[in-house]
């Protein structure tokens, strides 16, 4: 079956950096874009970026964009979010999301981690 | 960016009953238009995608219908398990987007 398992979730101090992981099984991760999705405590869902099956394209929200990376190693079924300059605004919990779509980007989420808390404060 | 609106933005219901949550979207979106539910300390999961599709396993109670700026999701007889938080999230253009939730509480 499908797995997503999200890592890397910590305490850091405003301006710090962290990279997150997700380690997939149960499915060709190489075929299948990739996405993180963000979620603050309480509040709703924020799509925060995507990565296509090959690592090709990426996309972000504004509200990272020049500090968050998002990358992928196919040869180890694994995604990363690498985020830097990191202010109390990224403290949320982090999920990663499989693309419903094979080889393109649909934007339907069809399987989740459970998420990794990363928690920005001085 | 596109915003989505949601309605109500929560609602109490008995079990058994017929709910229906509309969602808006600010510009049109075809059928591009995807519903979550979340369960307290959950992950979401995917009921309907692509406006009225059935997401593979997902009980048939649960329809989505709608196209261009107007969407609903209708559960047809509510189940205890159904008490959850939903979201809209449109598919159609880059940063996407989620409504902000409809919280399902119990009568």
């Amino acid at each position: 079956q499908v797995q997503l398992v999200e890592s890397g979730g910590d305490v850091v101090q405003p301006g710090r950096s962290l990279r997150l992981s997700c380690t997939a099984s149960g499915f060709t991760f190489s075929s299948y874009a990739m996405h993180w999705v963000r979620q603050a405590p309480g509040k709703g869902l924020e799509w925060v970026a995507v990565i296509s099956y090959d690592g090709s394209n990426k996309y972000y929200a504004d509200s990272v964009k020049g500090r968050f990376t998002i990358s992928r190693d196919n040869s180890k079924n694994t995604l990363y979010l690498q985020m830097n300059s990191l202010g109390a605004e990224d403290t949320t919990v982090y999920y990663c999301a499989r693309d419903g779509k094979m080889a393109t980007i649909s934007a339907d989420f069809d399987y989740w981690g459970q998420g990794t808390l990363v928690t920005v404060s001085s | 960016d596109i915003q989505m609106t949601q309605s109500p933005s929560s609602l109490s219901a008995s079990v058994g009953d017929r709910v229906t949550i509309t969602c808006r979207a600010s510009q049109s979106i075809s059928t591009n238009l995807n519903w979550y539910q979340q369960k307290p300390g959950k992950a979401p999961k995917l009921l309907i995608y692509a406006a009225s599709s059935l997401q593979s396993g997902v009980p048939s109670r649960f329809s989505g219908s709608g196209s261009g700026t107007d969407f609903t999701l209708t559960i047809s007889s509510l189940q205890p398990e159904d008490f959850a938080t939903y979201y809209c999230q449109q598919s159609y253009s880059t940063p996407w987007t989620f409504g902000q939730g409809t919280k399902v509480e119990i009568k």
